[in-house]
């Protein structure tokens, strides 16, 4: 285990579902963070959380929307999306304004 | 615009061997280095990293060379071991004032150590 969870590991979802994707940390971190995996192309950076404050939103789409209740938890609420947006969603966390960033195994998405 | 190109893409080493894979960096802000390893199915975990006050760090068979002037680091697998097949992402960060530590990564290179 590495210490951050990430569930369902796989989700297909039509264009027109509503769905979330949990994060759960267990070691004691301050910061989390989404990214997004597709092939071929760097991880992107999707948002920051420090102290459960949105601190980074890095121009993504309204169709994600992220949700930090306490240190511990990340959701990512996911809505009318499209087929580009398939890809791996990884979550991590670190220590606030520290390094490294602990990631968890993801959740692969596929939008049929 | 990416901020930290990757090469190459991917790399055949053999068993024994050594695997060399570098990236280049524009923002002369950024103040941490880390590689990053990845196997299929799984999230990526810290391998090494390093800070631009040392020009190099090891790491058991896994070595960091960092070149500040030029804006370049690597990452140097000795005596590469079917094992060591993976996915290898640099990433290059700075720390923001209440804002966590977000990294930049590369493309990542896929390794393949042959028996």
């Amino acid at each position: 285990e590495t210490g951050v969870t990430q569930t369902p590991r796989h989700l297909v979802m039509g264009m027109t579902n509503k769905k979330s994707l949990k994060c759960e940390q267990h070691l004691g971190h301050n910061a989390m963070y989404w990214y997004k995996q597709s092939a071929k192309k760097p991880l992107e950076l999707m948002f920051v959380y420090s102290l459960e404050e949105r601190v980074e939103n890095n121009s993504v789409p309204s169709r994600f929307s992220p949700e930090c209740p306490n240190s511990s938890h990340l959701f990512l609420h996911l809505h009318t999306l499209q087929p580009e947006d398939s890809a791996l969603y990884l979550c991590a966390s670190s220590p606030q304004g520290g390094s490294p960033l602990h990631f968890g195994n993801g959740t692969r998405l596929t939008v049929t | 615009q990416q901020q930290v190109k990757q090469s190459p893409q991917s790399l055949i080493v053999q068993k024994g061997g050594i695997s060399i894979i570098n990236c280049a960096y524009e923002n002369t802000a950024f103040d941490y280095f880390p590689w990053y390893q990845q196997f299929p199915g799984k999230g990526p975990a810290l391998l090494i990293a390093i800070r631009p006050d040392v020009s190099e760090k090891k790491e058991g068979r896994f070595t960091i060379s960092f070149n500040k002037s030029a804006k370049q680091f690597s990452l140097h697998i000795m005596d590469s071991q079917p094992g060591d097949s993976a996915t290898y992402f640099c990433a290059a960060s700075m720390q923001k004032a209440n804002s966590g530590y977000a990294l930049n990564f590369g493309k990542g290179t896929s390794l393949l150590v042959t028996p």
